[in-house]
């Protein structure tokens, strides 16, 4: 069965440090994978897609993640974080009419 | 457009009740797909709908069941509920559901006491 595995549970960080997020898929075929955002009180939201083509995708505000296929990995990546980017973080990959989650990561960005 | 509305926002009931929640996908989404967000076991798949049908389910007892309707709205029934049921009870919708992204409401918060 497909699993996801995200690395951090909880990252802090300070304002203009650089971000990445770490993601582990089990599945070798062709999957399709996704990082939501979950920010304080909202729903969850989309930050990126990755489907097909440039393994290197890149997502809203300023978000970008990089397909590794060979190391079953999707990481999140973002050069400067904002304090606004605290959030919940998701993984997750594509089976079977459903996305098979990661466990999330908790990102506090301290101003 | 109109995203994901889900009613209600916030729900109470004691053991052994019933509960049913509702979700309206976005106008023209034919998918829609339920999941349960705990913080001890994050999220989980419920079960997936597709013009009325149900494509798939995730490992929840009998007592949780769904249905689509005509109109791609869909209702999640829990039955005989148990303080365990306790969740962010999540829909979102998408336009196949298969390799589409899903975009969600804001979620049901149920507390079972």
């Amino acid at each position: 069965a497909q699993s996801v595995s995200q690395h951090n549970h909880h990252v802090i960080l300070s304002e203009a440090a650089s971000l990445e997020l770490g993601c582990n898929y089990s599945y070798g075929g062709t999957v399709n994978l996704f990082w939501y955002v979950q920010y304080p009180g909202q729903h969850l939201q989309l930050l990126l897609k990755y489907f097909s083509g440039d393994p290197l995708v890149k997502g809203i505000k300023g978000f970008e993640a990089e397909f590794i296929k060979s190391k079953f990995s999707f990481n999140l990546r973002k050069p400067s974080v904002q304090w606004s980017d605290t959030a919940e973080y998701f993984c997750a990959v594509w089976s079977n009419y459903q996305l098979i989650w990661g466990a999330g990561t908790k990102l506090i960005i301290k101003p | 457009k109109a995203g994901v509305t889900q009613t209600p926002r916030y729900l109470i009931k004691t053991r052994g009740q019933q509960v049913t929640l509702s979700c309206s996908p976005i106008s023209g989404h034919r998918s829609v797909s339920w999941y349960q967000q705990t913080p001890g076991q994050g999220l989980q798949f419920l079960f997936e709908y597709f013009s009325e049908t149900q494509r798939n389910k995730g490992n929840f007892p009998g007592r949780f069941s769904g249905r689509q309707f005509s109109n791609s709205r869909s209702e999640m029934n829990v039955s005989t509920l148990e303080l365990g049921d306790s969740a962010l009870y999540l829909c979102a919708s998408s336009l196949q559901g298969y390799n589409s992204p899903l975009h969600f409401g804001n979620g049901t918060r149920l507390t079972v006491t």
